[in-house]
């Protein structure tokens, strides 16, 4: 059972690249989530999805873009990145919420920019 | 006001103690109630959902009290293995999850 896996886990960029994170999910989940944690700090999230070609803003979506164009893969880009976007991005999928459905993570991308 | 509060520890217990945790909300509407799990420099993982009447997992107890707007999970019997973070998280029924900043857990031998 692969889950939710997350490509790259580790990377290092110089300020100005950009670079996409891509998740995948084989649970057939509906709703996708990408946040990223900070030494200290909770998840914050950044930007979610509740289906296929449909996506929003979350509690930090600043610097960040994304796309879901097909159900099992939600994109993470960063088009010019900033040191403060040095942190490590965990990617989540659910069904839809009805009753006590929790989120799935993938294991996590530690990303750095210089 | 944050969504959801949290001690962040660190608690420091010995093996076989048994330890609380709180987490407050501010949306008295939130409908779903998690404890996480997460081990250093790892992804969350789902300890247990957290029911209205309460509900109990082998030494691992979760409470919720709607009224005073927190829950709680009580570990019994620590063993060093339960060290770790422990989030709380808060669903309002609609699409977004809400999370504590976590407790840290450190269990001694």
């Amino acid at each position: 059972n692969a889950g939710v896996t997350q490509t790259p886990k580790f990377r290092v960029l110089k300020t100005g690249q950009s670079m996409t994170l891509l998740c995948a999910q084989d649970m057939n989940h509906e709703y996708m989530y990408w946040y990223r944690q900070d030494p200290g700090m909770g998840l914050r999230l950044i930007h979610y999805s509740v289906g296929e070609g449909t996506t929003a803003k979350g509690e930090v979506p600043d610097g960040y873009n994304v796309s879901r164009l097909k159900k099992q893969n939600f994109l993470l880009g960063l088009e010019s990145a900033a040191p403060s976007q040095t942190s490590v991005y965990f990617c989540a999928s659910s069904p839809p919420h009805r009753g006590n459905q929790p989120q799935h993570f993938g294991d996590g991308t530690r990303l750095s920019i210089l | 006001r944050k969504e959801v509060e949290q001690d962040p520890g660190p608690f420091n217990v010995p093996e076989g103690a048994t330890v609380a945790f709180n987490c407050t909300y501010s949306n008295s509407a939130s409908q779903s109630f998690f404890w996480y799990r997460q081990d250093c420099r790892k992804e969350p993982k789902l300890l247990m959902s957290v029911y209205s009447s309460g509900n109990e997992d082998g030494r691992f107890t979760a409470q919720l009290n709607r009224a005073s707007q927190y829950i709680s999970l009580l570990i019994r019997d620590s063993k060093l293995s339960d060290s770790a973070t422990y989030l709380c998280v808060v669903n309002n029924n609609f699409n977004k999850f809400y999370f504590g900043s976590g407790t840290k857990l450190n269990v001694k031998p």
